[in-house]
């Protein structure tokens, strides 16, 4: 069964950072690309960022790039989100999500499994 | 980006009911449109890919259709169960996908 399980969530003031992590199991973790997914409190889904499975291709929405850096460790089948010069609309639960392929986003693709997301809160 | 537009933005129904949303594209996308549901306080559940194709384990009762830039999601007999909300998302303009502002289905 595949499992994914995030964490390192919690409140930050304006300005700071934090990591988050996401844990999988269940499938071969290196044979997939993940995706970060956000959704702010009442609000819509917006993809955030993604990486192949080989950590080959790595891609950004304009709204975090040059702030928040992905990668991940595949002997460890951990995902992470740096998430640096944090601001109060980065307040959102964050989700990571396996690709249906090793390709990030790829024509036809689509995120086959999320986890249960972690909260992220920027205020002061 | 692709904008994708889903109505109505909200939607009461009844058990029993049949429903349909809808999603529209701001180009076209071909078939590369995918369907979620998110019950309150939980991740999305992927319901349909590639506009038309269900997913592994999900009822039935739902179904997909559509190409280029109008596509449905359509549940036959509502069950108590689907009362959540349904968001499509684009694989279109790889690798930036995008969501529609999703479709509240309460009773």
């Amino acid at each position: 069964e595949v499992q994914l399980l995030e964490s390192g969530g919690g409140l930050v003031q304006p300005g700071g950072s934090l990591r988050l992590s996401c844990g999988a199991s269940g499938f071969s973790f290196s044979s997939y690309a993940m995706s970060w997914v956000r959704q702010a409190p009442g609000k819509g889904l917006e993809w955030v960022s993604g990486i192949s499975g080989s950590a080959g291709n790595i891609y950004y929405a304009d709204s975090v790039k040059g702030r928040f850096t992905v990668s991940r460790e595949n002997s460890k089948n951990t995902l992470y989100l740096q998430m640096n010069s944090l601001r109060v609309e980065d307040t959102a639960e964050y989700y990571c999500a396996k690709d249906r392929g090793p390709l990030v986003n790829s024509k036809g693709g689509y995120f086959q499994q999320w986890g249960q997301g972690t909260l992220v809160t920027v205020s002061s | 980006d692709i904008q994708m537009t889903q109505s109505p933005s909200s939607l009461s129904a009844s058990v029993g009911d049949r429903v349909t949303i809808t999603c529209r594209a701001s180009q076209s996308i071909s078939n590369y449109l995918n369907w979620y549901q998110q019950k309150s306080g939980k991740a999305p559940k992927l319901l349909v890919y590639t506009a038309s194709n269900l997913q592994s384990g999900v009822p039935s009762r739902f179904s997909g259709s559509g190409y280029g830039t109008d596509f449905t999601l359509t549940i036959s007999s509502l069950q108590p169960e689907d009362f959540a909300t349904y968001y499509c998302q684009q694989s279109y303009g790889s690798p930036r996908v995008t969501f529609g502002q999703g479709t509240r289905l309460e009773i």
